[in-house]
């Protein structure tokens, strides 16, 4: 069974950058047919989808998010990243690792997440 | 950007009731939704995707319906380990968007 797990700082300054690596083990990122992907969830709010990464690269960024974001994967299979920079406090919230599997049909694909980290609070203050 | 409305945002429900919560999408969304169970404390839970199809292991007490713009999660007989928020998302485009929750109240 695959499990994720996040690590990262708890706290980060106003507009420093945020990074995040989530660690996946009981299989491969490496492996075709998923997306690896980051969500976020404000305090005492609703899920809010950041952006995925397939096994290729290839990534798919939230549009409100994309000019602040970078997704990559590490070439060992075992961990994907998040980068956000110029933080505000607006980033705060507990952020998840997941893992997006799809449904698929002639006209495209349709992910959603079967597999979720335990999510970390990330704080943004000074 | 799709817009997902559920409804009602809390709900108190007894054990043993019959629960229904509805999701509606700002446009035609066809059979792409997905509902999840959350717990305080914890990620969320994929519980039915594509609008009807059980995720392996969970209840059969669960069911989805709908499609199109319309959806409705019902659990057939609510159990004590059932009391948490419930999510639902449209899968059918980038940037995949979630309702803003239904809380299931202890009575």
């Amino acid at each position: 069974q695959v499990q994720l797990q996040e690590s990262g700082p708890g706290l980060v300054k106003p507009s420093q950058t945020l990074s995040l690596t989530c660690n996946v083990s009981g299989g491969s990122i490496s492996n075709d047919g998923y997306y690896w992907s980051w969500l976020r969830q404000l305090p005492g709010k609703g899920l809010e989808w950041i952006g995925y990464i397939y096994y290729s690269g290839s990534t798919y960024y939230s549009p409100s998010l994309e000019s602040r974001l970078t997704l990559s994967l590490d070439t060992s299979g075992k961990h994907f990243s998040l980068k956000l920079t110029s933080v505000t406090a607006a980033d705060t919230a507990i952020y998840y690792c997941a893992r997006a599997t799809y449904s698929w049909d002639i006209t495209g694909y349709f992910p959603y997440f079967d597999f979720w980290g335990q999510g970390t609070l990330v704080t943004v203050s000074s | 950007d799709i817009q997902m409305t559920q409804s009602p945002s809390s709900l108190s429900p007894s054990v043993g009731d019959r629960v229904t919560i509805t999701c509606r999408a700002s446009q035609s969304i066809r059979s792409h939704l997905i509902w999840y169970q959350q717990k305080p404390g914890k990620a969320p839970k994929l519980l039915i995707f594509d609008a009807s199809n059980l995720h392996s292991g969970v209840s059969s007490r669960f069911s989805g319906s709908g499609s199109g713009t319309d959806f409705t999660l019902t659990i057939s007989s609510l159990q004590p380990e059932d009391f948490a928020t419930y999510y639902c998302q449209q899968s059918y485009t980038t940037p995949l968007t979630f309702g803003q929750g239904t809380r299931l109240e202890i009575k």
